[in-house]
């Protein structure tokens, strides 16, 4: 069983408009959450994190939110460039490991 | 300074064999861990070292193993192969013992692409 999902395999946006990359897990025993963001033949980067007891963080053009009530978080990228686009993963800290979404590839068109 | 460096970028073995995957973190960072990535299954934590011990480990099979040097680089071997191997290999350090806090968050390297046949 899945326990982090992002249920959108791609999303296509315009340059300049907002991206809205969104993810679900079920363990509320998650701490701390995280996305990366990866081009073909690279490894992952590390783009944002937030921890369980905040439910915004702010970098740039890029913001997470966290409801944990309803064990969501979003990435918000303003304004999309089209650099940005690549595959998003979320990710969830458990005991020391993390435990990543299957990932949503943005496409941000000019 | 210099990422994590992952070597060999790609690797081709025939089931049976063995193989080993070399991983040097990050200047100063102590920990290092591995995923593997699929197609089917995304990215998916192996193990993870710090100060030469391992840590926390992931559901795979006894075929995986690694270790970790005095000097923070880790290696991971396979053996056994199987064409069910065949994936992305991700190495990730980290500066400090404590993982994931909110300062310190995995930075990966540009991965090991097995492929067996």
């Amino acid at each position: 069983d899945q326990q982090v999902k992002q249920n959108s395999p791609s999303l296509s946006v315009q340059e300049g408009r907002i991206s809205i990359l969104n993810c679900d897990y079920t363990n509320s025993m998650f701490d701390y959450f995280l996305w990366y963001k990866k081009y073909p033949a690279e490894g992952p980067t590390f783009l944002i994190s937030i921890s369980s007891i905040k439910d915004k963080n702010e970098d740039g053009r890029f913001t997470v939110f966290l409801n944990k009530s309803a064990k969501h978080l979003s990435l918000h990228i303003v304004p999309s460039q089209p650099g940005d686009s690549a595959v998003y993963f979320c990710a969830a800290n458990q005991g020391g490991k993390l435990i990543f979404g299957q990932g949503t590839e943005l496409s941000v068109k000019p | 300074k210099a990422g994590v460096t992952q070597t060999p970028r790609y690797l081709i073995k025939t089931r049976g064999q063995q193989v080993t995957l070399s991983c040097s973190p990050i200047s100063g960072h102590r920990s290092v861990s591995w995923y593997q990535q699929t197609p089917g299954q995304g990215l998916q934590f192996l193990f993870e070292y710090f100060s030469e011990t391992q840590r926390n480990k992931g559901n795979f099979p006894g075929r995986f193993s690694g270790r970790q040097f005095s000097n923070s680089r880790s290696e991971m071997n396979v053996s056994t192969l199987e064409l069910g191997d065949s994936a992305l290999y991700l190495c990730a350090s980290s500066l400090v013992g404590k993982l994931h806090s909110y300062n310190s968050p995995l930075h990966f390297g540009n991965g090991t692409r097995l492929t067996v046949t």
